[in-house]
């Protein structure tokens, strides 16, 4: 079955940490995403890539960094900068052309925690 | 319906009504709207959209409706079903070369009740 695979599902962090988020999709789709939900508020974009080995910042990019090396991957870091990093985090991926590059499919999300 | 703050609306309905959710945006150059359902502890998952050039969209048991003049949207589930039971939530893109650049609501909680 074709789809987004996150892993793992919780995650520990402790102080002055990094540690990394796996996102794989076999969907072929071109566009990644990572976005970031905080409990009781909508997502928020935090990296996209529209192409392997490009990825822009979204909104909240401020302690994070991505790698898009292979079409179907796209890791995120949480960085030791991120000072508050306790969020449930999901993956999405997108076609590219008209009509399909806004419909996200999105993987079961990683609940990352500070110990 | 949906709004900027840390409590989420809630609708609570009995098994076999009609539900409508609200949801207000902001960005008059949006042309783009999704609505997506989140069950606890799962992604969101895609139910329906419509482009700005249309003002209704009928898909299984769901409808969207879009008011452009006052920047609303709207989900209508018929004979709602326990397994409704999520948080929903609408999104806008204004398009242009952002890719997947979703705008999110904040959610209405919608609690089926047998």
């Amino acid at each position: 079955d074709g789809g987004i695979t996150q892993s793992p599902k919780y995650l520990f962090r402790k102080e002055g940490q990094n540690v990394t988020l796996s996102c794989e999709q076999n969907l072929n789709h071109d566009a990644m995403y990572w976005y970031r939900q905080d409990p009781g508020q909508g997502l928020r974009l935090i990296y996209y890539s529209q192409i392997v080995n490009d990825f822009q910042k979204g909104d909240i990019a401020e302690g994070y960094s991505v790698s898009r090396e292979k079409k179907e991957s796209f890791p995120l870091t949480v960085t030791s900068a991120q000072k508050n990093p306790t969020a449930f985090y999901l993956c999405a991926s997108s076609l590219r052309g008209q009509g399909m590059r806004e419909k996200l499919f999105f993987g079961s999300g990683t609940q990352l925690s500070v110990l | 319906g949906e709004s900027v703050g840390l409590h989420l609306p809630t609708l609570s309905v009995q098994e076999g009504d009609n539900s409508i959710i609200n949801c207000a945006y902001s960005n008059s150059a949006s042309d783009y709207f999704i609505w997506y359902k989140q069950e606890s502890g799962k992604g969101p998952q895609f139910i329906i959209d419509i482009r700005s050039n249309m003002d209704k969209r009928q898909g299984q048991r769901v409808t969207v409706l879009l008011n452009k003049t006052v920047k609303h949207l709207s989900l209508q589930i018929a004979a709602t079903q326990p397994g409704d039971s999520a948080v929903y939530f609408c999104a806008e893109s204004a398009g242009g070369t952002s890719y997947g650049k979703l705008t999110f609501g904040q959610g209405t909680i919608l609690t089926v009740h047998p």
